[in-house]
């Protein structure tokens, strides 16, 4: 059973567009929430974050929204850039533990 | 900053050798590391979560005779693929904590078996 759920493997969308990513996760003990951007050839880079105790968190062009009750969020990067194409890992943790949950991931293309 | 390196970057191995991975936190204490293997098709799957002072603790289909670890300090740690086959080829991934749940990744070893 997959605990972190990323329903969409790709998305494409046009330079200066708004790529919304969703996700869903089954474990209500999950309380932190990370975003992860891959490009090829590397490793996960921590992009954003969330806590459950919050709805929203914003950093730049990067937002999340957290939905508790319906254990869904998405991820929102506004005005897309070429360079923001990459893969994107939904993940989750429970408090206390180090154990993160990774989605499979959704590959985002910006096309210019 | 956190950074998190590992060397090798990239490894072949011969089917059924073994080779050794190291991961490297600076800048951060790394209370606890995890080492993950992604497949081709980017699954991350958890091996086992070390924490410092407490046992090293192996996901289910892992095994400390297959792939020991060590981490002996608060900045290093080091794993093992023993006996190497094909099934075993991905890219292993470092994630290393500082006591929250903010996990840093390096940038990971390619591992390739022939």
């Amino acid at each position: 059973q997959q605990q972190v759920r990323q329903s969409s493997q790709s998305l494409t969308v046009w330079e200066g567009e708004t790529a919304i990513l969703n996700c869903s996760y089954e474990n209500s003990a999950f309380d932190y929430f990370p975003w992860y951007q891959q490009f090829p050839g590397e490793g996960p880079a921590l992009l954003i974050a969330i806590r459950s105790v919050s709805d929203k968190k914003e950093d730049g062009r990067f937002t999340i929204f957290f939905n508790k009750r319906e254990k869904n969020l998405s991820l929102h990067i506004k005005d897309s850039q070429p360079g923001d194409s990459a893969t994107y890992f939904c993940a989750a943790s429970a408090a206390g533990g180090y154990k993160v949950v990774f989605g499979s991931g959704t590959r985002l293309l910006v096309s210019p | 900053g956190a950074l998190v390196y590992q060397y090798p970057r990239r490894t072949i191995c011969k089917s059924g050798t073994s080779m050794r991975m190291e991961c490297q936190a600076v800048g951060f204490q790394a209370t606890s590391v995890a080492w993950y293997r992604q497949s081709p098709q980017k699954t991350f799957e958890l091996i086992a979560l070390s924490t410092v002072n407490s046992a090293i603790k192996y996901e289910q289909n892992f095994t400390q005779e297959k792939f020991p670890i060590s981490h002996p300090n608060l900045s290093f740690s080091s794993m093992t693929v023993l006996n190497a086959y094909l099934e075993d080829r991905g890219l292993y991934l470092c994630g290393a904590s500082t006591g929250g749940q903010e996990q840093y990744f390096g940038p990971g070893t390619r591992l390739t078996v022939l």
